[in-house]
């Protein structure tokens, strides 16, 4: 069964601070990993999607690493920013299932 | 258009009512499916159609009856919840179910209240 740990469980930095959030997966048999980000009480916004044969997604102040072999992805986030206070979420797909998500990173991004 | 529409946004009901939550995507997915998300908690999955046809039941007790009337529209029916049931319904859509079907897109969800 995958099962997927991201680490730190909660995070507190001043505004500026580059950061890495750090996810990993027990299987590494999946089609994608996938992290989102979610604002409280809202729904899942998606931020990037890597699919297992990439490395690397880039979407502005944010990169997204995928090492299949060993069970890893990180999110940067570059200059953060009070805007990203949000939690992070970090889930796989393995081949034979839906989405396993993992339990979520908490960021405060102080001014 | 990435946009998966939920409503109502809130709903409170008794343990004695029938209501339902609605779901729409119009970005031509086959797939959709209900997350159930209690606070401070992952999404955790319930149902999943695949077009137009329930394909997966996370053994869902049966008070949560979903609904799939066409591509683009999923709905949840909800009878007699109990208290326990209250939690954030999220509807998510992608292009597929099987094997590598790029994103999973959610709505804002509906959040529940069964006094």
């Amino acid at each position: 069964k995958q099962e997927v740990t991201q680490i730190p469980a909660a995070l507190s930095v001043p505004e500026g601070e580059n950061l890495v959030l750090n996810c990993s997966f027990t299987d590494s048999a999946i089609y994608n990993l996938q992290w989102f980000r979610q604002d409280p009480g809202k729904g899942l916004t998606s931020l990037l999607l890597i699919q297992s044969s990439q490395r690397e997604q880039t979407s502005g102040r944010l990169n997204a690493s995928l090492d299949k072999s060993s069970g890893r992805s990180t999110l940067y986030i570059a200059a953060s920013q009070p805007g990203d206070s949000a939690t992070y979420l970090c889930a796989v797909r393995p081949g034979y299932s839906t989405l396993t998500f993992g339990k979520g990173t908490m960021l405060l991004v102080s001014p | 258009d990435t946009e998966v529409t939920q409503t109502p946004k809130h709903l409170v009901m008794g343990m004695t009512n029938k209501k339902s939550l609605k779901c729409e995507q119009h970005m031509g997915h086959r797939a959709m499916y209900w997350y159930k998300q209690k606070a401070k908690k992952p999404p955790e999955l319930m149902f999943v159609y695949s077009y137009e046809k329930l394909s997966i039941n996370e053994s869902v007790p049966s008070r949560f009856s979903p609904e799939c009337p066409n591509s683009s529209l999923l709905n949840l029916h909800l009878h007699a919840l109990q208290p326990e049931d209250s939690a954030l319904y999220l509807c998510a859509s992608s292009q597929g179910l099987a094997g590598n079907t790029g994103e999973l897109f959610f709505g804002e969800g509906s959040r529940l209240t069964v006094l």
